[in-house]
């Protein structure tokens, strides 16, 4: 089964900051590759899909890139209510695998 | 507006068995996939189980490995309702389990909406 590796496992970052999270796949997965953001206590939300589509209602500030075995998902100027998980996931056959998650933090 | 509302959960003794429910609105429930996550106290997403939309290799199911043999994954289009039967549970299967619908008719696409989720506890 296709492995999904994400990195870093946490980070800490001022308001307004650019952050960057990896996801890497043992194997090629074209792009079939979805990003989700779980608020503490919350219910996951679907941002990106096709690796770099925004899904509906997604602040612009969010971005994904990539394709293969490596992706990026990016928020370009970090806000407070950005603080979350964030889960990568391939879905491009079964088993529909998630990364490990990044958890984002305000420093 | 689509809405999920996952109902089952609770307390069972390991071995024991327990059957949710997802029921759906706001949608065309036969012409997605839909998906049943789960997400175990302070841990990551386990995708574990999926079956397609009606049309969409013919309601096809999968399973995740730690699951397989035990849980079975089913849909009736005419309630818009979406189960889970859960046997032989074991300690490591106590999660919220979310229900989630998937973008398109087939299971390899990514899920848009989820539920609340219920929670399952496996205890003695």
């Amino acid at each position: 089964d296709i492995q999904m590796t994400q990195s870093p496992s946490s980070l800490s970052a001022s308001i307004g900051d650019r952050v960057t999270i990896t996801c890497r796949a043992s194997q090629g997965i074209s792009k079939s590759l979805a990003w989700y953001q779980q608020r503490p206590g919350k219910v996951p939300k679907l941002l990106i899909y096709a690796a770099s589509t925004l899904q509906s209602g997604v602040p612009s500030r969010f971005s994904g890139s990539g394709s293969g075995t490596d992706f990026t998902l990016t928020i370009s100027s970090l806000q407070p209510e950005d603080v979350a998980t964030y889960y990568c996931q391939k879905y491009n056959s079964a088993p529909l695998t998630f990364g490990g998650g990044t958890k984002v933090e305000i420093k | 507006e689509v809405q999920l509302l996952e109902s089952g959960g609770g307390l069972v003794q390991p071995g024991g068995s327990l059957r949710l429910s997802c029921a759906a609105s706001g949608f065309t429930f036969s012409s997605y996939a839909m998906s049943w996550v789960r997400q175990a106290p302070g841990k990551g997403l386990e995708c574990v189980s999926v079956i397609s939309g009606s049309g969409g290799s013919g309601g096809s199911t999968y399973y995740a490995d730690s699951v397989k043999g035990r849980f079975t994954i089913s849909r009736d289009n005419s309630k818009n309702t979406l189960y889970l039967q859960m046997n032989s549970l074991r300690v490591e299967d106590t999660a919220v389990y979310f229900c989630a619908s998937q973008r398109t008719i087939h299971s390899s696409s990514p899920c848009d909406y989820w539920g609340q989720g219920t929670l399952v506890t496996v205890s003695s």
